[in-house]
């Protein structure tokens, strides 16, 4: 089974600054076809979660151009570039090569 | 406009079954994968599996020998049951849908794009 671990499980960021998220897996997330299996979603306090990033590097409808997310092989980020008030929750990266599978979540408030 | 509703029992006793229903609006059940999450009081998010209606099924590992999932077309509706449940299944039970949000390549790819609002089922005697 493919392991996801992210860091910090926890992030305090000023508003207007920049914020990162790391995601490592257990195996390579390179499938066959040469694309990297991996999605971020958030968690917003009281909320459902709701699709961030998918393939790694691409931003789902509606998703606010400051989120981008990189990476290759076994690691991968999230990188939010001006870190607003309502970006507040939990971040979770899942990968999707084997079966599907969540990383413990990063906790980012809001100073 | 609710797309997907979540219907449950709330209370279950350990070694029961549990059974969730969640009701599709708007969309055609047959267009897409159906899918499942949880999570437990103070943890993190847990993949537990997806369904088709042609029966098309993937389980989390951890759960599969305890795990069966459906679609009713005639209903709009899909299901879980969880077999011999403990406290440790105690948590916030989400319906999604998982659709094709893009292509990798030639190949269709798809994630979890719309969700239910979530249950709260807990195990207890």
């Amino acid at each position: 089974d493919i392991v996801v671990t992210q860091s910090p499980l926890s992030l305090s960021v000023t508003p207007g600054e920049p914020a990162s998220i790391s995601c490592r897996s257990s195996q390579s997330l390179l499938h066959r076809n040469g694309y990297h299996y991996l999605d971020w979603y958030l968690q917003k306090p009281g909320q459902s979660p709701q699709l961030l990033i998918y393939l790694t590097s691409n931003r789902a409808s509606g998703v606010p151009d400051r989120f981008s997310g990189s990476g290759s092989g076994t690691y991968f980020t999230l990188e939010i570039s001006r870190v607003e008030a309502e970006d507040a929750g939990v971040y979770y990266c899942m990968q999707s090569l084997q079966s599907r599978a969540f990383g413990q979540g990063t906790r980012v408030e809001i100073k | 406009q609710v797309q997907l509703q979540e219907s449950a029992p709330g209370l279950v006793k350990p070694s029961e079954t549990l059974s969730l229903t969640c009701t599709v609006s708007t969309f055609s059940i047959y267009n897409y994968y159906w899918s499942w999450v949880r999570r437990p009081p103070g943890k993190g998010l847990e993949w537990i599996g997806y369904t088709h209606y042609t029966g098309t099924t993937n389980y989390n590992p951890s759960l599969q020998s305890r795990l069966s999932m459906s679609v009713d077309t005639s209903r709009n509706q899909f299901s879980l049951q969880l077999r011999s449940v403990t406290a440790a299944d105690t948590a916030v039970y989400y319906c999604a849908r998982l659709a094709r949000v893009g292509l990798a390549g030639f190949t269709a790819y798809h994630s979890m794009d719309v969700w239910g609002q979530g249950t709260t089922i807990t195990v207890s005697s």
